[in-house]
């Protein structure tokens, strides 16, 4: 299984609503991320978990709030978000804190603030 | 901080052309390196990686790419492009802390 999966694939929320993303994987891998990704831009990164401790916050507001609950599961809470932050939001996991191993990707979930 | 350069931001070709799409980095210690492609509509998909050893990788479908430490470069190669290969491509560099960072990618189109 060399999946990651996403939830749900497609989101519409309103500024004042409180919406989370969720992701898992069953690869037994130690890091997870999550990105962001505008209409033809590359993915940028948002946050890095490794062994379920944050590792990395790109200066993300705070409005987006990450949680790890365990090593196969990754969330994103949205609260209070603004129409700019409609976009694709990528959840990815690889092994532990060394180098020479791949990320995966999941499908992401697309987002639109209204 | 790290950076990663794709110049070329959009790529026609007809179908049996070669493709050759560039990639510089900015980050002088060890990195990882990697090109991912994203098919109209679908996740993003590994094509191949460096980690070390021999610089020219093969990666899926038929793509490869040579590792040139001096100039910074993990250029993207394929002999013959089908109409099946039109996505966009993106170069991604890790250097530690599991920081994969993506180049602005490149759109290829191949016109049957």
């Amino acid at each position: 299984d060399t999946e990651v999966t996403q939830t749900p694939k497609h989101l519409v929320m309103g500024m004042t609503n409180k919406k989370s993303l969720k992701c898992e994987q069953h690869m037994g891998h130690r890091a997870m991320y999550w990105y962001k990704q505008k209409a033809k831009k590359p993915p940028e990164l948002m946050f890095v978990y490794s062994y379920e401790k944050l590792s990395i916050n790109e200066s993300v507001p705070s409005r987006f709030s990450p949680e790890c609950p365990n090593s196969s599961l990754l969330n994103l809470h949205l609260h209070a978000l603004q129409p700019e932050d409609s976009a694709l939001y990528l959840c990815a996991s690889s092994q532990g804190r060394g180098m020479d191993t791949e990320a995966f990707f999941g499908q992401g979930t697309r987002l639109t603030v209204v | 901080a790290q950076s990663v350069s794709q110049h070329n931001h959009h790529v026609i070709l007809s179908e049996a052309a070669s493709l050759e799409l560039g990639c510089n980095y900015s980050y002088g210690g060890t990195v990882n390196l990697f090109w991912y492609v994203q098919y109209p509509g679908q996740h993003l998909q590994l094509l191949l990686k460096y980690f070390s050893g021999d610089p020219l990788v093969k990666g899926i479908k038929g793509f490869e790419a040579e590792f040139i430490k001096s100039k910074f470069s993990f250029n993207l190669r394929k002999p013959s492009v089908q109409w099946s290969d039109t996505a966009e491509y993106f170069c991604a560099v890790r250097t530690g802390f599991q920081k994969l960072v993506f180049g602005t990618g490149t759109r290829l189109l191949v016109s049957p």
